[in-house]
């Protein structure tokens, strides 16, 4: 069963201004990540948070788990036209030999210049 | 370059043909993950190899066969396919054990005529 939803579906927004995007998800889990993907190509790896942590940074982002809300969020600061992007989370319930992860509808952002 | 190589990245195969996507990872993971990617749709999970050992097959229908001679190289084999598997197959790796980001290839653009 689908896992995350990522919210808005799509996002348009100026250079320069921060992006935000929401994923919620349905049952207990290990970890969450955060994927980009640029028009027509493989996904990239952005960030992991795992169950028991509520914030995460990376450059230029920041994520955010909320457990009890079963909800996720990314915020990009200071977007540039370089992130125009489909973002997606993706969750990994754990539990098993290998992490497997269930991913989300997406979030596509464009920055516009 | 990611490290996960897929092969061919476009292809074209009437519904009688039989075709194999190849993907290669020479980062010393152990697992190996085949996703498809429609429009409109999250990406699907479709089978799951840990060391060379099948941990997941989604319910995905017989006319697609996956093969993993070793952990470096995955295959998925098609034949008699319709037209509504003309996808985006993505191919993915990890390091099997424990939380961890996934690495992805480019993706095989697939049209079934």
């Amino acid at each position: 069963s689908q896992q995350g939803e990522e919210d808005p579906q799509a996002l348009s927004i100026q250079e320069g201004e921060n992006a935000t995007m929401n994923c919620s998800y349905k049952t207990s889990i290990n970890n969450l990540q955060w994927y980009r993907q640029n028009s027509g190509r493989g996904l990239v790896h952005l960030i992991l948070i795992r169950s028991n942590e509520r914030e995460k940074h990376s450059g230029r982002l920041r994520v955010t788990l909320d457990t009890s809300k079963k909800s996720s969020s990314l915020l990009i600061t200071a977007s540039r036209a370089a992130d125009t992007a489909s973002y997606f989370c993706a969750t990994d319930a754990g539990g098993g030999a290998t992490n497997k992860l269930i991913f989300g509808t997406g979030t596509l952002l464009a920055v516009q210049p | 370059e990611t490290g996960v190589t897929q092969t061919p990245r476009h292809l074209v195969m009437g519904m009688t043909n039989k075709k194999s996507l190849k993907c290669e990872q020479h980062l010393g993971h152990n697992a190996m993950y085949w996703y498809k990617q429609s429009a409109k749709k999250p990406l699907e999970l479709m089978f799951v190899y840990n060391f060379k050992e099948q941990t997941e097959n989604n319910s995905v229908p017989s006319r697609f066969s996956p093969e993993c001679p070793n952990s470096s190289h995955l295959f998925l084999h098609l034949h008699t396919l319709q037209p509504e598997d003309s996808a985006l197959y993505l191919c993915a790796s990890s390091p099997g054990r424990g939380p961890a980001g996934y690495t992805f290839g480019s993706g095989t653009r697939l049209t079934v005529v």
